[in-house]
């Protein structure tokens, strides 16, 4: 049972323009969602969060959209640049006092094109 | 750079061996978690420790065991391996050990098993 998915393994945007990936899930007990980036051979970098009590954080180029009632969360890359090819997890935690494990999406990878 | 550090980078071995990863989590970060990534698959939570002590348990199987040492490195120790076991297997901290919070990944360590 997945419960977050990234549906499109890979997306493919020309420099300049947004870069919009996409993310479900199903656990209405998530209460904070993370995106990350990966490059090959290096780990997952953290790029952005977001809490469920926001709809919205933005970071420089990067903001995160949150739609609870979807459970559908989204990352907006405006401008993308060719360093930003690489592939992109999104991830949820839900509170409790047995940890914080991230569960991740299966990702998807970017191609910005010069 | 996330400040958190895995060895070995590589580590090639045969079916029933024994391995052990090893990861410095950032300075100041109680939390390590491990998780693993298998071709084409998206990261896979394997257990959290915090100070010391086993928080959260996820798809770990009972040939795996981890360990986090009083100088808060922990080790995942990994027995009688098979070839479904090659993976890439990531380390992350964080300062908390519940609730919400982002997590640093190190770099990984591929395991392959022939």
């Amino acid at each position: 049972d997945q419960q977050v998915k990234q549906n499109s393994p890979s997306l493919s945007v020309q420099e300049g323009r947004i870069s919009i990936l996409n993310c479900d899930y199903t656990n209405s007990m998530f209460d904070y969602f993370l995106w990350y980036k990966k490059y090959p051979a290096e780990g997952p970098t953290f790029l952005i969060s977001i809490s469920s009590i926001k709809d919205k954080n933005e970071d420089g180029r990067f903001t995160v959209f949150l739609n609870k009632s979807a459970k559908h969360l989204s990352l907006h890359i405006v401008p993308s640049q060719p360093g930003d090819s690489a592939v992109y997890f999104c991830a949820a935690s839900a509170y409790n006092n047995a940890g914080n494990m991230l569960t991740f999406g299966g990702g998807t990878r970017l191609m910005v094109k010069p | 750079d996330s400040g958190v550090t895995q060895t070995p980078k590589h580590l090639i071995t045969a079916t029933g061996q024994r391995v052990t990863l090893r990861c410095s989590p950032r300075s100041g970060d109680l939390s390590v978690y491990w998780y693993q990534q298998s071709l084409d698959q998206g990261l896979q939570f394997l257990i959290q420790y915090y100070n010391g002590e086993e928080r959260a348990k996820g798809n770990i199987l009972e040939r795996f065991s981890a360990q986090q040492f009083p100088d808060l490195h922990s080790e995942l120790n990994l027995s009688s391996l098979e070839l479904g076991d090659s993976a890439l297997y990531f380390c992350a901290s964080s300062v908390v050990g519940t609730g919400s919070g982002e997590q640093f990944f190190g770099p990984g360590t591929r395991l392959t098993v022939l």
